[in-house]
């Protein structure tokens, strides 16, 4: 069976500096990989997402995250936060065909002035 | 596009009521789904159907029908609410050509209380 382990519940950064939210995962076989966030009172948006190839993957608003097949890991990351990145992220992992996604419980972020 | 709707926004329910709950998407997807976020458990899928007419349990079925008679729209139905049924539910849609995998894409949310 799938699963997703988020360690991190919730983050407090400041403004301006690094990011780096966990994200674990145990699949049998080559996981599809996703990156979520969710705003306040919003639907979830696609950050970015892993098939294959390239294990570096770039998203939308200055994202991106490290496949490690040996960690069995799947970080998200950003050089520069903006107060606007306060949301809450979601890690999912899927096979191939995509037909089922499992979620992680989510870590919120909280950007501090 | 509009992409994925839900309606309604919110909703109140007592004990013992019912209710339907619409998703509609316009972007001629062929899986629909239906989940329930909880604070603290992330999004736990309830059913999900890989075209029109066909439907799926997932991984929290129970308390909850859906039907897929078209393929725009999946309905997810409460036939009598309980308490535990107060969540938030998220409908979600994704292409599903064959040999391909694609992102889901999620609508807006139904805040539903169950009083």
């Amino acid at each position: 069976a799938q699963s997703v382990t988020q360690p991190d519940i919730h983050i407090t950064v400041s403004e301006g500096a690094s990011l780096e939210l966990r994200c674990n995962y145990s699949y049998g076989a080559t996981p599809y990989l996703f990156w979520y966030v969710q705003s306040p009172g919003q639907g979830l948006q696609l950050l970015l997402k892993y098939f294959s190839g390239d294990t570096l993957v770039q998203g939308i608003k200055g994202f991106e995250a490290e496949f490690k097949r040996s960690q069995s890991s799947f970080n998200l990351r950003k050089p520069s936060v903006h107060w606007s990145d306060a949301a809450e992220y979601f890690c999912a992992v899927g096979p191939f065909g995509n037909e089922k996604l499992t979620f992680g419980t989510g870590t919120r972020l909280t950007i501090i002035p | 596009n509009a992409g994925v709707t839900q309606t309604p926004k919110f909703r109140v329910l007592k004990t013992g009521q019912s209710m339907t709950l619409l998703c509609a998407q316009d972007m001629n997807h062929e899986y629909m789904y239906w989940y329930r976020q909880d604070p603290g458990m992330g999004l736990r899928l309830i059913h999900y159907s890989v075209g029109e007419g066909t439907t799926a349990k997932g991984e929290v079925p129970d308390g909850y029908n859906v039907s897929r008679l078209k393929k725009q729209n999946f309905l997810l139905g409460l036939e009598s609410a309980a308490p535990s049924q107060t969540s938030v539910y998220f409908c979600a849609s994704k292409s599903g050509t064959r040999g391909k995998t694609y992102e889901q894409y999620f609508g807006p949310g139904t805040r539903l209380t169950v009083t």
